[in-house]
């Protein structure tokens, strides 16, 4: 079954520094999709960014960038710029074939003013 | 374009009752797919439906349902709760097709339920 285990329960970071999440995911499948959700206090879970794992460029969205390592599994989330808006749960997640999404334990992150 | 919607928002049950829960997708989305969230089992996927036919199942027993509408609005039910059941269900909906499943899933606010 696939996993994805992200190994920070918690991370904190000064307001406009930069900030990487881990993430490693197991799969013997080739063809699949990450993602990286954040969930706020108001549990609304929004999408960050998503990278297909036939793409070899990592995925950008403004300031959310990812380290995408299909040989090593492996898929950080790098926060530049980290503003107080971006405390929340994040949540790594793969999915594959069936729209089942397998989430990750989740990592809170604090933004230090 | 209106996000995804669900209702209520809050719910608070006895242990025995049954509750259902809606969930209205995206506006041209197909698939909806319910996931529920708790501090001890964190997010763990029930069920997704697609063109009104469950597609998809997770490993939750048989009191946990779904159903989807001509319109892809969906609906979940609990029977006989439990108080391991209170959680918060979230619901999110994606373009979905019977050639490409995998697709985006955009997420709803959810629905908290307590069960006393």
């Amino acid at each position: 079954a696939q996993t994805v285990t992200q190994s920070q329960p918690e991370m904190s970071v000064q307001e406009a520094e930069t900030v990487t999440l881990s993430c490693t995911y197991d799969t013997s499948e080739s063809d699949y999709y990450l993602f990286w959700y954040k969930q706020p206090p108001s549990r609304q879970m929004i999408l960050v960014i998503r990278q297909e794992a036939y793409k070899q460029q990592n995925a950008t969205e403004n300031r959310f960038s990812v380290n995408f390592q299909k040989a090593a599994k492996s898929f950080s989330l790098k926060i530049s710029d980290s503003q107080l808006g971006d405390a929340a749960m994040y949540f790594c997640a793969y999915i594959q074939g069936a729209q089942k999404l397998v989430f990750g334990q989740g990592t809170r992150l604090t933004i230090n003013p | 374009k209106a996000g995804v919607t669900q209702t209520p928002r809050y719910l608070i049950k006895t242990r025995g009752q049954q509750v259902t829960l809606s969930c209205s997708p995206i506006s041209g989305h197909r698939s909806v797919s319910w996931y529920q969230q708790t501090p001890g089992q964190g997010l763990q996927f029930l069920f997704e439906y697609f063109s009104e036919t469950q597609r998809n199942k997770g490993n939750f027993p048989g009191r946990f349902s779904g159903r989807q509408f001509s319109n892809s609005r969906s609906e979940m039910n609990v029977s006989t709760l439990e108080l391991g059941d209170s959680a918060l269900y979230l619901c999110a909906s994606s373009l979905g097709s019977r050639e490409r499943p995998t697709d985006t899933q955009y997420f709803g606010p959810g629905t908290r339920l307590t069960v006393l």
